[in-house]
């Protein structure tokens, strides 16, 4: 059974920075593409970034909404995906999903909160 | 940017009803069309992938149809579990991109 277990959200200071991690297990994580995707409350999910597998040299895709400020990245011995979130505004506050890719995101993480707040 | 416009935003329907949620893309999008299925505080489930593909353990009265631009889902019966909120996601080309979600609601 594939699992996707999200952490390190919470409350930051707009301007700081924030990682999280996502623990994959139930498949060959180095196998796949990876993504993470937000969702602010009541709103759509919103597409951040995405990383392919080895093979394909671990290239990544953003956002521009995102492009500069986050970087995902993936540690194939541990099976974990990363996104470091840096220089965070009020407006980054969602809930924060990792998905992995077979045609685009077959499945979906339960999510992480992550409040922008002073 | 892809936009992906949802309709309708709110849909009301009764059991056994046949429902239709559209998504139209601003330009094509080759039938790299996904739809996903959230229910209130869970993660977003797919339902079909690439248009027309029906992902596994999904039940056979989700289908999806479209080309182009414009793309359907319709649910040939609504059970008591599919009152929930649909989206669409469009991965023909980077950023991918959703629609705005559609928000069905038992009549």
């Amino acid at each position: 059974e594939v699992k996707l277990l999200e952490s390190g959200g919470g409350l930051v200071q707009p301007g700081g920075s924030l990682r999280l991690s996502c623990a994959a297990s139930g498949f060959t994580f180095a196998d796949f593409y990876m993504s993470w995707i937000r969702q602010s409350p009541g709103k759509a999910p919103e597409w951040l970034s995405f990383i392919r597998n080895k093979a394909n040299s671990y290239t990544t895709e953003y956002n521009p909404s995102v492009k500069g400020r986050f970087t995902i990245s993936r540690d194939d011995t541990q099976n974990v995906l990363y996104l470091q979130m840096n220089t965070l505004r009020a407006e980054d506050t969602a809930i924060y999903y990792c998905a992995k890719h077979e045609r685009a995101f077959d499945y979906w993480g339960q999510g992480v909160m992550v409040t922008v707040s002073s | 940017d892809i936009q992906m416009t949802q309709s309708p935003s709110f849909l009301s329907a009764s059991v056994g009803d046949r429902v239709t949620i559209n998504c139209k893309a601003s330009q094509n999008i080759n039938k790299y069309l996904n739809w996903y299925q959230q229910k209130l505080g869970e993660a977003p489930k797919r339902l079909i992938y690439n248009t027309n593909n029906l992902q596994t353990g999904i039940p056979s009265r989700f289908s999806g149809s479209g080309s182009g631009t414009d793309y359907t889902l319709t649910i040939s019966s609504l059970q008591p579990e599919d009152f929930a909120t649909y989206f669409c996601l469009q991965h023909n080309s980077f950023p991918w991109t959703f629609g705005g979600g559609t928000k069905l609601e038992l009549k």
